[in-house]
């Protein structure tokens, strides 16, 4: 299996900073690789796909980069409703995985 | 546009089979286009996915679970399925299904999840 590590894992911020979240991958999995923000107690929703492609809907203070093994989410201007757990998931290979998740808080 | 929604039994006692049922609406499962996924997330834990079906039956399960899981599909009724057997108290989670569409880049993608149902396994 892929395995994926997120950094860091909370992180603590205020509203208006701008936010960066890695991911690594175990191996190569070129931009095969989706972000998705889960408020508690809610199903995930998927922010970006394919590494830098906003999904429909999702606020352009979003964004995704990377290929290869090593991803970033930008939040570029944090707002109230962005505080959540942010998870990468991998899907070059079988069994899609998920990063362990990285929580934003308000500081 | 697509919604799901799980339902299912949310007490399960260990040895038994676990047993949920995703309904889809606003879009047709025989369509074709889509992938159907169960994906699950321990309490305060991350995610894990389960397995896929295609409307034709065609299934791909997580090599960690996959001799306990079966996926299914009701197309008439436009809903698929999962049983997890031999639960044990490593399977409480809480239960998701989930559309990924069928191309090259998204395949794998969830964009539509259900809302989720709580399962416990206890005596």
């Amino acid at each position: 299996d892929i395995q994926l590590t997120q950094s860091p894992s909370f992180l603590s911020a205020s509203v208006g900073d701008r936010v960066t979240i890695t991911c690594r991958a175990s191996r190569g999995i070129s931009s095969y690789l989706a972000w998705y923000q889960q408020k508690p107690g809610k199903a995930p929703k998927l922010l970006i796909y394919a590494a830098s492609t906003l999904q429909s809907g999702v606020p352009s203070r979003f964004s995704g980069s990377g290929s290869g093994t090593e991803f970033t989410l930008t939040i570029s201007s944090l707002q109230p409703e962005d505080f959540a757990t942010y998870y990468c998931q991998q899907l070059t290979s079988y069994p899609f995985t998920f990063g362990p998740g990285t929580k934003v808080e308000i500081k | 546009q697509v919604q799901l929604q799980e339902s299912g039994p949310g007490l399960v006692k260990p040895s038994q089979t676990l047993s949920l049922t995703c309904t889809v609406s606003g879009g047709s499962i025989s369509s074709g286009d889509s992938y159907w996924s169960w994906i699950r997330q321990h309490p305060g834990k991350g995610l894990e996915w389960i397995g896929y079906i295609y409307y034709s039956g065609f299934t791909y399960y997580n090599p960690s679970l996959k001799s306990l899981v079966t996926i299914s599909v009701d197309t008439s009724k436009n809903q698929f399925s999962l049983k997890l057997s031999s639960v044990t108290a490593a399977d409480t989670a809480v239960y998701y299904c989930a559309r990924s569409a069928k191309t090259t880049v998204t395949t794998g993608v969830f964009d539509i999840w259900g809302q989720g149902t709580m399962v416990t396994v206890s005596s």
